[in-house]
């Protein structure tokens, strides 16, 4: 069964550090992946998302991610971090045409 | 122009009472899906729309839980005779047609407390 596993539940980092959120799945085929943000009280928005060629994908906000095949991983980074990341971070894989599987989130505590 | 809408954003209601929540998806977006944001878990898909069509009700936890769509728009998340363990962020998205290369684009939830 495709799924999705955040190893890490609170990552606390201080802003100005880099910060790299992991993400592992299990998919059969060639996955489709995204990550999402989730401020407080806020719905989910696209970080940035994979589907074929440059195994770097660049998103907004200044992430990126990185997806290896051989480890079926699709971490996401991001070389310095501002106070305004703080917030839940979830990963998916699309299953089938549509639905998606997100993994349980990885909530960002920055310290200033 | 204007995303996803939901409400109301906060229910607080007793045992056993019915709820609907009402989801507004982006103009043209052909299609809707729910999930539920529980503490400490994923998001769990729980039905998806292609116009006004449930092609996929797979994930509705018990037949306590129903949705329709109408006009190819709104939609609605009926919760009959709620219990405690409904109480959840429930979420919507939409996206402008059934892919995995569309983006889903979500609003900002419902807080449902059961109590």
């Amino acid at each position: 069964a495709q799924s999705v596993t955040q190893p890490d539940i609170h990552i606390t980092v201080s802003e100005g550090a880099s910060l790299e959120l992991r993400c592992n799945y299990s998919y059969g085929a060639t996955p489709y992946l995204f990550w999402y943000v989730q401020s407080p009280g806020q719905g989910l928005q696209l970080l940035l998302k994979y589907f074929s060629g440059d195994t770097l994908v660049q998103g907004i906000k200044g992430f990126e991610a990185e997806f290896k095949r051989s480890q079926s991983s699709f971490n996401l980074r991001k070389p310095s971090v501002h106070w305004s990341d703080a917030a839940e971070y979830f990963c998916a894989v699309a299953s089938g045409t549509y639905k998606y599987i997100f993994g349980t989130g990885t909530r960002l505590k920055v310290l200033a | 122009g204007a995303g996803v809408s939901q409400s109301p954003s906060n229910k607080v209601t007793e045992k056993g009472k019915d709820v609907e929540l009402r989801c507004d998806p982006i103009s043209g977006h052909t299609a809707l899906y729910w999930y539920r944001q529980s503490l400490g878990q994923g998001l769990e898909f729980l039905i998806y729309f292609q116009g006004n069509s449930a092609p996929d009700k797979s994930g509705l936890p018990s037949d306590r839980f129903s949705a329709e769509r109408t006009g190819g728009s709104v939609s609605t998340l009926t919760i009959q005779r709620t219990q405690q363990e409904d109480s959840a962020v429930y979420l919507c998205a939409s996206s402008p047609r059934r892919s995995s290369y569309n983006e889903q684009f979500f609003g900002p939830g419902t807080r449902l407390t059961v109590l």
